[in-house]
C-alpha cells in the first residue's frame, strides 16, 4: 500500500522557520515527482510546491517563492520542504502528495499522507 | 495563473440522487484536470484524472467529463459517504491551481 507520513509540525512565531519531512513507502519513490500542497483552516487546497523525481528541477507558488525550499533524499525516501520567514497567512495543514509522474508537468496528486498542521503565532 | 471555478458552491441533495457539478477554468486546458473529494478532517483523495479517467478504486457512480475549459463531476446515485466537498485542479500549467470547491451535503 503507497503512503505517505509528514511530520515536523508545530507552533512557529512570525518570522521564524520549520522544516517538514515526508516518509513516502509502498512504491518506487525515486520513479515520482512530490508536491506540497497546503490548506488553511476552513479554507480549500493550494499547490505550494513540486519536485521532480531527480530532485533537478523545483517549482514554487508566487506565494511562498524565496522563502520555501524543497528537497528530497531518495536513498531515505523522504520529501522535505524548508520554509523560512514564516507569517500567520502561512499556518495551514501541509499535505505531502505524490505526483503521477517524472517531473509533476502534467500530472495530479494520485496519493496524499494526513498532512501535517503548521501554525504561525506569537 | 489559470483560475479554477466551482458552482455550485453548496448542493443539497437526497441519497440516491444524482449530483451534478461543475468547473470551469479561465483558459483552455485540454483534459488535463483531475476532481478531488475531501472528508472532514481527511486528506484529499484522487476521484478522476484526464478528465474523465477514474483513478484506482473509484466506484463507477463517479464520472468525469468535459474538455476545454468546461468540466463536470457527475455522481449517479449518492451514498451516504459521497457526502464530501469536491475539488477540481488543473495542471496544464503551473501554477497548480484549485477551484474553490463544491460541499455536497445531505438535504
Amino acid at each position: 500500500e503507497m503512503q505517505l507520513v509528514e511530520s515536523g509540525g508545530g507552533l512557529v512565531q512570525p518570522g521564524g522557520s520549520l522544516r517538514l519531512s515526508c516518509a513516502a513507502s509502498g512504491f518506487t519513490f525515486r520513479n515520482y515527482a512530490m508536491a506540497w500542497v497546503r490548506q488553511a483552516p476552513g479554507m480549500g487546497l493550494e499547490w505550494v510546491s513540486l519536485i521532480s523525481n531527480s530532485g533537478d528541477t523545483t517549482y514554487f507558488a508566487g506565494s511562498v517563492q524565496g522563502r520555501f525550499t524543497i528537497s528530497r533524499d531518495n536513498s531515505k525516501n523522504t520529501l522535505y520542504v524548508q520554509m523560512n520567514s514564516l507569517s500567520a497567512e502561512d499556518s495551514a495543514i501541509y499535505y505531502c502528495a505524490k505526483m503521477d509522474g517524472t517531473d509533476g508537468s502534467r500530472d495530479a496528486f494520485d496519493v496524499w499522507g494526513q498532512g501535517t498542521v503548521v501554525t504561525v503565532s506569537s | 495563473e489559470i483560475v479554477m471555478t466551482q458552482s455550485p458552491a453548496t448542493l443539497s441533495l437526497s441519497p440516491g440522487e444524482r449530483a451534478t457539478l461543475s468547473c470551469r477554468a479561465s483558459q483552455s486546458i485540454s483534459n488535463t484536470l483531475a476532481w478531488y473529494q475531501q472528508k472532514p478532517g481527511q486528506a484529499p483523495r484522487l476521484l478522476i484524472y484526464g478528465a474523465s479517467t477514474r483513478a484506482t478504486g473509484i466506484p463507477a457512480r463517479f464520472s468525469g467529463s468535459g474538455s476545454g475549459t468546461e468540466f463536470t463531476l457527475t455522481i449517479s446515485s449518492l451514498q451516504s459517504e459521497d457526502f464530501a466537498v469536491y475539488y477540481c485542479q488543473q495542471y496544464k500549467s503551473r501554477p497548480l491551481t484549485f477551484g474553490g470547491g463544491s460541499k455536497v451535503e445531505i438535504k
